[in-house]
């Protein structure tokens, strides 16, 4: 059963750069036909596509934070991991990473999900 | 940017039909999905590709498609489908979209 466990600090200070990381067990990050996201949930709102990746380092971005994300992933440690800069009180949410199944250019959903890690930013 | 419409809240008596449904242009072309989040807990695929029914998830669980809109049913509703239900598609050019969301409440 593939399981996905983000980690990483629950605080971040303004302006600077928040850093998770996803752990995926139970199967390959480089299994084909899936590519791997992160989603994010302000405390009482809706979800938010960050960006997703795949196992070769082909990413694909939300055009609305494109300017202040990176995704990238580590096969030989079955990990990826999102850095957003600049970071401001806005991006105060919680950051969920998911399999991300793509099998066409109109086919493409999350499942499963991490359980999801909060990130705080305050100074 | 493109937006995914769907109704705040739906109210339903146990043992009745919820019906959600989610709005946008895009949906003539995209195929729709749909999640059901629980308090303090992430969000499980429930419908994908507007009608398909993953493992595991209930019966009662449906989806359909209808030009700009897809709706997601809930047959005989029971206590434990109270929940934040989120549609899912991508825009016309391949970006990926959340619904607004609908918090269904079992009376």
């Amino acid at each position: 059963q593939l399981q996905l466990q983000e980690s990483g600090p629950g605080l971040v200070k303004p302006s600077e750069t928040l850093s998770l990381t996803c752990t995926v067990s139970g199967g390959s990050i480089s299994s084909s036909s899936y590519y791997w996201g992160w989603i994010r949930q302000p405390p009482g709102k809706g979800l938010e596509w960050i960006g997703s990746i795949y196992y070769s380092g082909s990413t694909y971005y939300n055009p609305s934070l494109k300017s202040r994300v990176t995704i990238s992933v580590d096969t030989s440690k079955n990990q990826f991991s999102l850095k957003l800069s600049s970071v401001t009180a806005a991006d105060t949410a919680v950051y969920y990473c998911a399999r991300h199944i793509r099998y066409n250019w109109n086919e493409n959903w999350f499942d499963p999900w991490g359980q999801g890690t909060l990130v705080t930013v305050s100074s | 940017s493109y937006e995914l419409t769907q109704p705040p809240s739906v109210s339903v008596s146990p043992g009745q039909t919820a019906r959600i449904t989610c709005s946008g242009d895009a949906l003539p072309k995209q195929y729709a999905y749909w999640y059901q989040q629980k308090p303090g807990q992430a969000p499980v695929l429930v419908i994908y590709k507007d009608s398909e029914r993953p493992s595991g998830i209930p019966e009662r669980f449906s989806g359909s498609s209808s030009g700009t809109a897809v709706t997601l049913t809930i047959s005989g509703v029971q206590a434990e489908d109270e929940a934040d239900y989120y549609c899912q598609s991508a825009d016309s050019s391949g970006d990926y979209v959340f619904g607004t969301g609908t918090k269904v409440t079992v009376l």
